[in-house]
């Protein structure tokens, strides 16, 4: 069974730039959702969805941050525009009926000059 | 605010040796993750607890739940330099959360574990 799928694995940019991840989760999980890592800390909830809808946002800074799961497969994760603090790894994790595991993707890491 | 504290958060153990590491959870729950993140990579998951009194081993790893407690324990046993690694609990909070709203899971700082020869 293929993992957690994610693009691209580093991604370095300036900030006020605009940047996009992408995430293909395991096949038949209905559930996505994105996280942030920043350095020496554990992952952080941003996102959450339940096939193309979103279940929890609460954590997603909006007025930079955006994400959509179109079709209820893909999804992406999008910062416009970017501050230092954005940078961290970006991990994506889909699980199962009533999410009982998440499987993580290898995260994209993101560097913000 | 669920919060969910790791304790230590550095951890040196010499091979062989046995410790215990804690997790402290603030909100009613019955699911509790436990990951392993190697350096630079992602996280595996290593153990999945979702009742009262649950407990899993695998290899030289077991990790107990007490929800009464608010507390997780990852015992490891005789151990190895394969080990290094940063343990994360997670916590579930869906009872608090009205008990229909699953997956939101809050990570605990993290244990950085390093196993000298």
């Amino acid at each position: 069974e293929a993992g957690v799928a994610q693009s691209p694995r580093y991604k370095i940019i300036e900030k006020r730039q605009s940047v996009a991840f992408w995430c293909n989760p395991i096949s038949g999980h209905a559930t996505l959702y994105w996280y942030q890592q920043i350095l020496g800390q554990g992952p952080k909830l941003l996102i959450q969805f339940q096939n193309n809808g979103v279940v929890d946002d609460s954590q997603l800074p909006k007025d930079r941050f955006s994400a959509e799961r179109l079709k209820g497969v893909d999804s992406t994760l999008k910062i416009q525009p970017a501050k230092l603090e954005d940078s961290a790894v970006y991990l994506c994790a889909s699980s199962g009926i009533l999410a009982a595991e998440q499987f993580f993707g290898p995260g994209t890491r993101l560097t913000v000059l | 605010e669920l919060k969910v504290e790791q304790n230590p958060l550095f951890l040196s153990m010499q091979e062989g040796k046995n410790y215990t590491i804690y997790c402290n959870y603030s909100t009613t729950s019955d699911r509790l993750y436990w990951y392993r993140q190697d350096p630079g990579k992602s996280l595996e998951s290593l153990f999945v607890l979702l009742s009262n009194g649950a407990v899993k081993q695998e290899g030289r790893l077991m990790a107990s739940l007490d929800t009464k407690a608010r507390l997780s324990t990852l015992h490891i046993t005789a151990a190895v330099h394969d080990l290094s690694a940063t343990y994360f609990c997670a916590v579930d909070p869906y009872l608090a959360l009205g008990g229909t709203s699953y997956g939101k899971l809050t990570f605990g700082q993290g244990t950085i574990l390093t196993v000298h020869p």
